[in-house]
């Protein structure tokens, strides 16, 4: 089977960074992706890791490293609107599917 | 990116009767179709995986003639809520898949109310 686990909730300042990590076990793994969800909204894509290493998108950058089975998201710069929920996700080959991990639930405070 | 548009985004229907979720992507041919299922504040559970023109795999105690899909095209998925109970009350999200090292796209989610 598949498992992921990420924190359950973090808090941070506007302005500051921070880092959600997931860590997973599946057989085949072949990428982990990135999700955003606000409350009532449809989860978006943030970023994709298949190989190992640190993926730059604006504010936002995603790790993997695929020895360890664990990635993380780092969000800088945060800003309020940046409060939601974040899932990361695997796909393993034979699986054929997108697993999510549990979520973690992002607070920006002032 | 892709457009995922599923609806009816809200449903009230009576303990008993059977409702049903479209989901469509727009402009791109998705060969998997996912359901979820998501209660506030929690994650999404993946319900079952559907390919196109096949049999709909389901996960681990979902019942799959409770929750009937229907995958006919590369895109149109539906999602039926059979003889529903209160219990089923939730909100409900598909999502197109183009395969691994792909993004999946989303639609907007069914808040199902069952009375």
């Amino acid at each position: 089977g598949q498992s992921l686990e990420q924190p359950s909730e973090v808090t941070a300042v506007e302005g500051a960074i921070v880092q959600i990590n997931c860590t997973y076990q599946t057989s085949g793994f072949y990428g982990l992706s990135w999700y955003q969800q606000h409350d009532g909204g449809a989860p978006t894509f943030l970023s994709y890791n298949a190989l190992d290493g640190l993926e730059e998108t604006g504010r936002f950058s995603s790790f993997l490293s695929r020895s360890d089975s664990y990635g993380y998201l780092l969000l800088q710069e945060l800003q309020m609107k940046d409060s939601a929920s974040y899932f990361c996700a695997v796909s393993a080959r034979g699986a054929n599917n997108l697993f999510f991990g549990t979520g973690t639930r992002l607070t920006v405070i002032p | 990116g892709a457009v995922v548009s599923q609806h009816p985004s809200r449903v009230i229907c009576k303990s008993g009767t059977s409702v049903k979720i479209e989901c469509r992507s727009l402009d791109f041919q998705a060969t998997t179709m996912f359901w979820y299922r998501q209660f506030p504040k929690q994650s999404l559970m993946l319900m079952a995986t559907s390919n196109e023109g096949s049999k709909a795999t389901y996960e681990q105690g979902v019942e799959k003639d409770k929750f009937l899909i229907n995958h006919a095209s590369l895109t149109l998925s539906t999602l039926t809520v059979t003889s529903a109970h209160p219990e089923d009350s939730s909100f409900y999200i598909c999502s197109a898949w183009g395969g691994l090292n792909t993004e999946a796209f989303f639609g907007q989610g069914t808040r199902l109310t069952v009375v």
